[in-house]
């Protein structure tokens, strides 16, 4: 079964431009979620998606978005980057049947916010 | 509120030497737990996980982490280092009660393996 890949895997944008970052889950599976890490916040939990639902939402502004499609594919939507939105931005998907089940993730994709 | 705290922020450890990472979480009950596995520029890798029962549980690699509800611990153990384990280490936990798949994650701890 192949794994959860991200799409693109680096990118370089400047500030007040947005980005979309793309994940695709583990086939089967219903629920995508989304992690922003940097060296000095670690690793913070973004939104959670299932059946095309957020389910969860973490402590992020509203620059910071997503949505899910009827085939699990999710997008997360940053809109007006800014300096301190550089990072690595791991998707994590799962079967979305029960509660904090194994999430497995992807490569990431590193934006660099110039 | 959920937390956890990796003490280390760094370990350096001989090959072929004992390891054991620490970690201890704050949360109202029992809370699911993991430890994931982060080599330079990749993704995290699933190490073990406790869910309930055996509180100790084995992973991949050779890795096993030991549950103690009484220390709100969950201590990753490896009794032979090998150079390929360099990479750095995440314990996180997982809410009970409610579909959520939300983790919290500790600050992890980067180990590095001497020949």
């Amino acid at each position: 079964k192949a794994g959860v890949t991200q799409t693109p895997r680096y990118l370089i944008k400047t500030r007040g431009q947005q980005v979309t970052l793309s994940c695709s889950p583990i086939s089967g599976h219903r629920s995508v979620s989304w992690y922003q890490q940097t060296p000095g916040q670690g690793l913070q939990f973004l939104f959670e998606y299932f059946s095309e639902t957020q389910r969860n939402k973490g402590n992020f502004p509203g620059r910071f978005s997503g949505r899910q499609f009827s085939n699990s594919r999710s997008e997360m939507n940053v809109s007006t980057l800014e300096l301190g939105d550089s990072a690595l931005y791991l998707c994590a998907s799962s079967t979305g049947t029960g509660e904090s089940e194994t999430q497995y993730f992807g490569p990431g994709t590193r934006l660099l916010v110039l | 509120a959920q937390s956890v705290t990796q003490p280390d922020i760094h370990i350096t450890v001989s090959e072929g030497a004992s390891l054991e990472l620490r970690c201890n979480y704050s949360y109202g009950a029992t809370p699911y737990l993991f430890w994931y596995v982060q080599s330079p520029g990749q993704g995290l890798q699933l190490l073990l996980k406790y869910f309930s029962g055996d509180t100790l549980v084995q992973g991949i690699k050779g890795f096993e982490a030991e549950f103690k509800r009484s220390q709100s611990s969950f201590n990753l153990r490896k009794p032979s280092v090998h150079w390929s384990d360099a990479a750095e280490y995440f314990c996180a936990v997982g809410a009970r009660g409610g579909a959520t798949n939300k983790l919290i994650f500790g600050t992890g701890t980067l180990l590095a393996v001497q020949p």
